[in-house]
């Protein structure tokens, strides 16, 4: 089945610093890949809607200056969280459609961890 | 603007017992429903969709458009299933869009 990795699956900075997390569709090609983010017993939001070779289209209330969405391949989405702050810590989670399935299903990746000291 | 209620966020039942998670929607369109799961220390996973029409784990889900709801049931629980369960509304287009509910977390006691 399809499979979707995202690395790291952890990570603590400090504040101030700023991080990137890697989102990747293993065995087929997503032209479209979301970013969610989970605060702890909550659901996902979602940030932002990532096309290959364009611009993300990011949601209200989404800084894309801060969180900045880059899909430069049919494989590969990053996320990087510029000038992190201890608000920014949360659960990071990306996930992928297979477009070519001819399905809008969503495949979803691990998730990452991010703490900002 | 599309909106997704499951007014439970807490669900504990016996093992055996029928379980039902509801899930109402808000939306202008024709929607597309969908049923996610995350097990404990597992990523989010494709439990069912209402096109599908289909069982999955021995669980359903019917589409009521006049009351709007997609609620999630099962006749009889087993403690595997204990998860957290969301509902999701996929629309948009060409701009499409998954927004989720709040997720029940239900526990199935032995």
């Amino acid at each position: 089945g399809a499979v979707v990795s995202q690395h790291p699956s952890w990570v603590i900075c400090k504040s101030g610093t700023s991080v990137k997390i890697e989102c990747r569709s293993l065995d087929f090609q997503a032209t479209t890949m979301f970013w969610y983010r989970q605060f702890p017993k909550q659901s996902l939001m979602l940030m932002a809607t990532s096309n290959e070779g364009s611009k993300a289209t990011y949601e209200q209330g989404v800084e894309k200056d801060k969180f900045l969405i880059n899909h430069a391949s049919l494989t590969l989405s990053t996320l990087t969280v510029t000038s992190a702050h201890p608000e920014d810590s949360s659960f990071y989670i990306c996930s992928a459609r297979d477009m070519a399935s001819g399905r809008y299903e969503q495949y979803f990746g691990p998730g990452t961890r991010l703490t900002v000291t | 603007a599309q909106r997704v209620t499951q007014p439970e966020k807490l669900l504990s039942v016996f093992k055996g017992a029928p379980v039902e998670l509801k899930c109402n929607y808000s939306y202008s369109g024709s929607p597309e429903l969908f049923w996610y799961v995350q097990y404990s220390r597992q990523r989010l996973q494709l439990l069912l969709r209402h096109i599908s029409r289909e069982s999955i784990k021995g669980f359903t889900a019917d589409l009521n458009k006049g009351e709007t709801s997609f609620h999630l049931k099962k006749p009889f629980a087993q403690e595997e299933d204990s998860a957290m369960y969301y509902c999701a509304l996929g629309s948009g287009g060409s701009n499409y869009k998954l927004t989720f509910g709040k997720g029940t977390l239900l526990t199935v006691n032995p």
